[in-house]
Formats: C-alpha cells, structure tokens, sequence
C-alpha cells in the first residue's frame, strides 16, 4: 500500500521558488507508478500540475509547464516538485499523488502553500 | 483542453435519500472517467474509475454510469459521512482535468 507525505515550507515570497517534496512509503519509487502533483486552490478548484515516470520521464499541464520540474530520487524513495516564478495566484494546498492507471488512487494529506509579500 | 462541467453546484438533502449527480466532459474521454469524494481538510478520495467501477472499499451505494461526455454518479441512500463535495476527474487526454465539483448539504 502507497503511502505519500508532502513536506515544505508554508509561507514564500513572490518570486521565489516553491520546493516540495513528497515521500514514499510501502512501496519502492521504482515501481511501475506515476508520480505526480495536484493542487487546489478556491479560485482554480483541483488542477493537475504534472507527473513523472521513475524512469524520469515527465509529463507537465502546458499552463505551468513553462515553471515546473518534477524530478524522482531513487535513493531517499522520494519525489519532488520545483514552481519557479510564484505569484499568489499560486497560494494552493499542493497535494503529491500516484496512479497504476488513469486515476489517482493514491494521494498525500495535502500541504498549504501560501505566497505573500 | 477538456473542460468537465459538474451540476448541481449544490444540492441540500436528508439522509436516506437517492442522489444522482452529472459530469458533462467538452471531448469524448470514452469512460476514462473517475469520481472523487472530498471532505473539509481531507485529500479527495477515489470513489469510482473507469466511469462504473468502484474503488477498493468504497460501499455498493455508490454506483458509477456513462460514456463519451455524460455521466452520472448515483448514492442510491444517502448516510450522514456522505455529505461532502464530489469532484469528476477525465483521464482520457492531458492536461488531465477536473471538474468544479458539486457539494452535497445537509437538508
């Protein structure tokens, strides 16, 4: 059974860059997953930010790909997610997930991010 | 990008009653359909995929119907943990997208 735990500051300037990082647990990175970002925020509802195989290929929504890395690291059994550039339009609760398939039937608890000067 | 249109946007019922609540995709996802359930402060949890199968766990009164661009959701009784919103996600074409949600109240 997957589980998953976002970790990473709550507050930032904008500007800046978000760093979150999500762990694995139950299972080994390395399996056939997707890893991957999804974010909520009340103005924007559940937004889809990117996924990566731990192949290390990735994919990312064209709205934000222009900012996103998704990177995997295999020895901490880890992923991360890098937003450069942040606004407050990226004030979000940013949740890490992971799929066998289409759908995510795994999710972390969610970690709030807000961007304020 | 696939836009999914949720409605109600909100719908206020008793316990024990049957709901039924509909996902309209802007482009055909086959049934590359799922829906969630979300409660205050918690993640969304997946209730059914492939727009008719439910998830591990997930009680019988839940049921799941549709293909090309409409579907259905069905809590055939309602219980007192079912109040929350639900979210339709398509995993047919990325950018995966979701819907706005629908929130069902206590009445």
């Amino acid at each position: 059974q997957v589980q998953l735990q976002e970790s990473g500051p709550g507050l930032m300037k904008p500007s800046g860059t978000l760093s979150l990082t999500c762990a694995v647990s139950g299972e080994s990175i390395s399996i056939p997953n997707l890893w991957g970002w999804v974010r909520q925020s009340p103005g924007k509802g559940l937004e889809w930010i990117g996924e990566i195989y731990h192949s290390g290929y990735s994919t990312y929504n064209p709205s934000l790909k222009s900012r996103v890395t998704i990177l995997v690291d295999k020895a901490k059994n880890q992923f991360s997610l890098k937003l450069i550039s942040v606004t407050a339009a990226d004030t979000a609760v940013y949740y890490c997930v992971s799929r066998q398939s289409g759908y995510w039937n795994y999710w972390g608890q969610g970690i709030l991010v807000t961007v304020s000067s | 990008e696939n836009v999914l249109t949720q409605s109600p946007g909100t719908l206020s019922l008793s316990p024990g009653e049957r709901v039924t609540l509909s996902c309209r995709t802007s482009q055909r996802v086959s049934n590359y359909l799922a829906w969630y359930q979300q409660k205050p402060g918690q993640a969304p949890r997946l209730l059914i995929y492939g727009a008719s199968s439910r998830a591990t766990g997930i009680p019988d009164r839940f049921g799941g119907s549709g293909s090309g661009t409409d579907f259905t959701l069905t809590i055939s009784r309602l219980e007192p943990e079912d109040f929350a919103v639900y979210y339709c996600q398509q995993y047919g074409t990325s950018p995966y997208t979701f819907g706005q949600g629908t929130k069902l109240e206590i009445k």
